[in-house]
């Protein structure tokens, strides 16, 4: 059974630092989402990342995967207030249907002032 | 172009009463997703359509919980009866295009209360 797990859970961050989120899956899998999630609001897609060595960047956010060790980065580069979300990563299960996604539990970031 | 409609936005009912909540997918879209995403956690699938088909339905309580995609456009989910636990926030999500992966875009979600 595909688990997922992110780190840490919340993540309270001054602006201008650089801070990462973790995301472990522990089955194979070589397809990785990041997911932004603002309070109240649905999901928005931020990086889809499909290889082992795959890096994607957006502004302030880097990600990364790492088929091999079942890992994903999502790295924040001087973080601003608009930041502060939900950030979730979801991975493919192979075992079921395509698009099945496994999410993990999400980190709940706020950058303060 | 639109994104995914789900309706209604809010809904509280008591345990044991019925509820339904609609979906329309972005248009051209085969596969509709619904998601149950409880406080706290990540949404966890419930139900793959492709087109009016059923792919995975294997997280769905089927004791209260059923799915229909008429047309392979809108769906509806219903639960009934409703039990405390229900209370969510169910999404809607719904992907297409033919490459080897499918970005699910979601819509706003249905906060379901149970009292």
């Amino acid at each position: 059974e595909l688990k997922v797990e992110q780190n840490p859970l919340f993540l309270s961050m001054q602006e201008g630092k650089n801070y990462t989120i973790y995301c472990n899956y522990s089955t194979t899998s070589d397809r990785l989402y990041w997911y932004r999630q603002d309070p109240g609001k649905s999901l928005e897609s931020l990086f889809v990342l499909l290889s082992n060595g795959a890096v994607k960047q957006e502004g302030r956010l880097m990600a990364s995967l790492d088929t091999k060790a079942r890992l994903s980065t999502l790295h924040i580069t001087a973080a601003v207030h608009d930041l502060s979300a939900t950030y979730f990563c979801a991975v493919e299960n192979y075992g079921g249907s395509q698009g099945n996604l496994i999410f993990g539990k999400g980190t709940k970031l706020s950058v303060k002032p | 172009e639109a994104g995914v409609a789900q309706s209604p936005r809010y809904k509280i009912i008591e345990k044991r009463q019925s509820v339904a909540f609609w979906c329309n997918p972005i248009s051209g879209h085969a596969t509709l997703y619904w998601y149950q995403q409880i406080l706290g956690q990540g949404p966890k699938l419930l139900i793959q359509f492709q087109n009016n088909g059923v792919v995975d339905d294997s997280q769905l309580p089927k004791d209260r919980f059923s799915a229909e995609r008429l047309k392979g456009v809108d769906s509806t989910l219903k639960i009934q009866p409703a039990k405390l636990e229900d209370s969510a926030v169910y999404l809607c999500a719904s992907s297409g295009g033919t490459g080897n992966y499918q970005t699910q875009y979601f819509g706003p979600g249905t906060r379901l209360l149970v009292l």
